[in-house]
């Protein structure tokens, strides 16, 4: 079945250090790509998405950029701030299809 | 302000004492789903609906059900709970997850559950 899988954390790092989170998926097709985020005590937000091969997703300084070849869609940040620390979910689901199926979340915590 | 709204945000029960957690959306979206969140396994759904009166199981249906009589409520009831169904909940809606229209979801606040 279709599946997400996430680099393990949990991540630490300091302000203005680079954010890489690895995201590689299993699927049989094309599917739409997501990243969401979680901050303390909150539900999930929408970070950014793509739809197609190729495309870009970006908000708030991170991008993403859906890969077909290798089926992967990494999140990535120039410079992280003490904000951005929150578990982040990559996630895809298919057209015509109403199920989001999210990898396990990774844990990032940034540190002044 | 466009949201989902989860109620209760906590929530301690006793195992077989029937409950209901109540999710309401303002935003006229079709499509509205239940999640579970346990660590380790990301996020689980529960049951979906596209429309009122349509709903489907996702991958963890068991001991659980919805109802869609209205577009904007979708309660997810728990019959007989039982510990293992102490999780972090989430309501979503969505305008659309098809093909290129595809605007993911937004999520309700979340729901600690915790069975004894």
């Amino acid at each position: 079945g279709d599946s997400v899988t996430q680099m393990e954390g949990p991540v630490t790092l300091s302000e203005e250090a680079f954010l890489t989170i690895n995201c590689t998926y299993t699927a049989t097709g094309y599917p739409s790509l997501f990243w969401y985020v979680q901050y303390p005590g909150e539900g999930l937000q929408l970070l950014l998405k793509a739809t197609k091969a190729d495309d870009k997703g970006s908000n708030k300084g991170f991008e993403a950029t859906y890969r077909k070849e290798t089926t992967s869609f990494h999140l990535e940040k120039g410079s992280v701030q003490v904000s951005d620390s929150a578990v982040y979910f990559c996630a895809l689901s298919f057209r015509f299809d109403y199920k989001l199926s999210f990898g396990a979340g990774t844990t990032v915590t940034v540190r002044a | 302000e466009a949201q989902v709204t989860q109620n209760p945000r906590y929530l301690i029960t006793v195992t077989g004492k029937k409950l209901t957690v109540t999710c309401s959306q303002n935003m006229n979206h079709e499509y509205m789903s239940w999640y579970r969140q346990d660590p380790g396994l990301g996020l689980r759904q529960i049951y979906y609906s596209m429309n009122v009166e349509v709903t489907d199981k996702g991958d963890v249906p068991e001991g659980y059900k919805v109802s869609r009589k209205e577009k904007r409520n979708f309660p997810l009831i728990l019959e007989s709970p039982s510990p293992n169904q102490t999780s972090l909940y989430f309501c979503a809606s969505s305008l659309s997850v098809g093909g290129r229209t595809n605007y993911g979801y937004t999520f309700g606040s979340g729901t600690r559950l915790t069975v004894v």
